[in-house]
């Protein structure tokens, strides 16, 4: 059965520093999402893309968040540069139809 | 905000059926009811969905009432492996499809 890819599962830096989340969405899906939740609280949204531009973003996803589909497998979420309240698990999800499927996560700690 | 209401804990003897209620009551006629789960930390993990008819697939069987302001999410033989968050997400009817999480029913299964 297909799913969702994420890469790194565990990403330690330093605060300052830019880190960039790797996802492989399922092949035929065409909408991109990323979520995240900070240890012991609930799911968030972040971002969604389609069609190569975001179609909506939440008040968490500012200046610092930046996604990209550099080539037809990959979905990528950079944060420019990292804050301690940046620590969470990040979820990449992806859709065909109206269901969306995530990924294991990447844990993202920020030092 | 998330527009269900979920009860924070329960709990099943393994073998049991699980019977996890979530309220609904503002959902809007053409929105869908999906429910996810949780293990630990890891990405969430799509179980069903339903409009207004009572679905089953090989998780689980929803049913939702008439007035569409609740729904049961059904798994008819709890294994140890169930234990699991579990979330009631009523999907946003806009132009990104996206879900808003609640905290969801911690459901503990008992040997």
């Amino acid at each position: 059965e297909p799913e969702v890819t994420q890469t790194p599962s565990h990403q330690v830096t330093q605060m300052g520093q830019e880190v960039i989340l790797r996802c492989v969405p399922i092949s035929n899906h065409l909408y991109f999402y990323w979520y995240r939740q900070i240890l012991g609280q609930k799911v968030e949204f972040l971002v969604s893309f389609y069609n190569n531009e975001i179609s909506e973003k939440s008040e968490i996803f500012d200046d610092q968040f930046s996604v990209e589909r550099p080539d037809g497998s990959n979905f990528t979420l950079k944060i420019r540069s990292t804050k301690l309240e940046d620590s969470a698990m990040y979820f990449c999800a992806s859709r065909e139809a109206g269901t969306q499927y995530f990924g294991p996560g990447t844990r993202l700690t920020v030092l | 905000d998330a527009k269900t209401t979920q009860p924070p804990s329960m709990d099943c003897a393994e073998g049991r059926a699980a019977n996890l209620p979530c309220n609904h009551s503002t959902i809007s006629g053409n929105e869908y009811v999906y429910w996810y789960r949780q293990i630990h930390s890891q990405g969430p993990q799509y179980i069903i969905h339903g409009l207004k008819n009572n679905e089953t697939n090989e998780m689980a069987s929803l049913i939702i009432t008439e007035d569409r302001k609740s729904s049961t999410l059904i798994l008819p033989h709890a294994t140890l492996r169930d234990t699991a968050v579990y979330y009631c997400i009523v999907r946003v009817m806009d132009s990104s499809y996206k879900l808003i999480f609640g905290s969801g029913t911690r459901l503990l299964v008992r040997p």
